[in-house]
């Protein structure tokens, strides 16, 4: 089993430039989850979706982030425009309709200049 | 907002002997917690997890304590090896949002 799969592994823009992640989550897993994870933090939940459905995305700053899981799959977590204070990694995780921990990527680190 | 933190930030352990890493709670609700080892560069990994009707459950080297009373939470790791540093997060899940919230996470240096 592969696991969790992001890309890419790192990423550096600069501000006011967008970027997008990409993630493949383990087959058969029906939940997905975006987080971000700021220097020296825990991760923090961005985003949610079952199967196709985004059910929580009540900490996506909706004015510049934006993600989508056409057929319920693969994932994509953009940003435009890109900020200085996005600097963190971004995390995808999956698991079987929520239950029990979660599976994570390895991240895609992102810096702005 | 409520959430779950750790203690202490950074945690030094002698090779070989016992690690123990704590963890407070304030959600009475949460009715599952994890906890999580995240090496340098790597996503966070699963280690052991127990549901709130237990008290305690041991996997490889790790046993999990939860005190519901104190909502206290601790990872006990047998034998500290060099492999287990890294940071670790404990979580938890439940409530109304029923999803999983970190804490801040505490850095486990083995010293040799």
């Amino acid at each position: 089993e592969a696991g969790v799969v992001q890309s890419p592994r790192y990423k550096i823009i600069e501000k006011k430039q967008p970027v997008a992640f990409w993630c493949n989550p383990i087959s058969g897993h029906n939940t997905l989850y975006w987080y971000r994870q700021n220097l020296g933090q825990g991760p923090e939940l961005l985003i949610r979706y079952e199967n196709e459905e985004a059910v929580d995305d009540s900490q996506l700053p909706k004015d510049r982030f934006s993600a989508e899981r056409l057929k319920g799959v693969d994932s994509t977590l953009k940003i435009q425009p890109a900020e200085l204070g996005d600097s963190a990694v971004y995390l995808c995780a999956s698991s079987i309709r929520g239950l029990g921990g979660y599976t994570f990527g390895s991240g895609t680190r992102l810096t702005v200049v | 907002g409520e959430s779950v933190g750790l203690h202490l930030p950074t945690l030094s352990v002698q090779e070989g002997d016992n690690s123990i890493i704590n963890c407070a709670y304030s959600n009475s609700a949460s009715d599952y917690f994890i906890w999580y080892k995240q090496e340098s560069g790597k996503g966070p990994q699963f280690i052991i997890d127990i549901r709130s009707n237990m008290d305690k459950r041991q996997g490889q080297r790790v046993t999990v304590l939860l005190n519901k009373t104190v909502k206290h939470l601790s990872l006990q790791i047998a034998a500290t090896q060099p492999g287990d540093s890294a940071v670790y997060f404990c979580a938890e899940k439940g409530g109304r949002d029923d999803k999983i919230i970190f804490g801040k996470g505490t850095r486990l240096h083995i010293l040799p």
